[in-house]
């Protein structure tokens, strides 16, 4: 079965600084990976997906199958990234799983 | 575009009780998936509905049900609650899960 685990419940980090939200998965085949956020008070949203290998609001996420990791990178965090964090896979025909986030607090 | 929407915002119902959420697509958008996200954690897929039809199914027991209409707006139903069924109930839309609508509270006292 698949499986998504995020190590950290809750990430500190000063503004400036750099941000990598871990992710890691557990699937035999070729899975999508994706990166949702959720700011206070706001609905769930679709950051990034891997299979665009874009760039949204300064983050990235490389997947690195040998690893079976999908981390999301920023180098230089800002306030208004503190939110939580969701990565999600979605196994070929099947639906989507998610981890169990990962609260981001960017400090002044 | 009013996104996808869901009602009722909050619910409080009691034990053994049966509940009905519902959800509208974004206008055009024929896949409808509902998900359960229990406080601390993150969203667990319940049911896929596609052109009225069920096209997948999570680890949910079979007190569990939905249905899709002729206008994609679906409707999700919970029988015989448990306290374990408190959570917030979030509708997709569109296979990709790109759009969430802000979802029901669900308090099963």
């Amino acid at each position: 079965a698949q499986r998504v685990t995020q190590p950290e419940k809750l990430l500190s980090v000063f503004k400036g600084a750099p941000v990598e939200l871990k992710c890691n998965y557990s699937y035999s085949g070729s899975p999508e990976l994706f990166w949702y956020v959720q700011y206070s008070r706001q609905r769930l949203q679709l950051l990034l997906r891997h299979i665009s290998r874009e760039s949204i609001k300064g983050f990235t996420a490389d997947l690195n199958k040998g690893e079976t990791s999908f981390h999301l990178k920023k180098p230089f965090a800002q306030e208004e990234d503190s939110a939580m964090y969701y990565c999600a896979l979605r196994a070929y025909g099947q639906n989507f799983v998610f981890g169990p986030g990962t609260r981001l607090s960017v400090l002044p | 575009d009013a996104g996808v929407t869901q009602s009722p915002t909050h619910l409080i119902k009691t034990r053994g009780q049966h509940v009905t959420l519902r959800c509208s697509p974004i206008s055009g958008h024929k896949s409808v998936s509902w998900y359960q996200q229990v406080l601390g954690q993150g969203p667990q897929f319940i049911f896929q509905y596609y052109e009225k039809e069920e096209r997948g199914r999570g680890n949910f027991p079979d007190r569990f049900s939905a249905r899709q209409f002729p206008n994609y707006s679906s409707e999700l139903n919970v029988n015989a609650l448990l306290l374990g069924d408190s959570a917030l109930y979030l509708c997709a839309s569109s296979p990709g899960a790109r759009h969430f609508g802000a979802g029901t509270r669900l308090s099963v006292l």
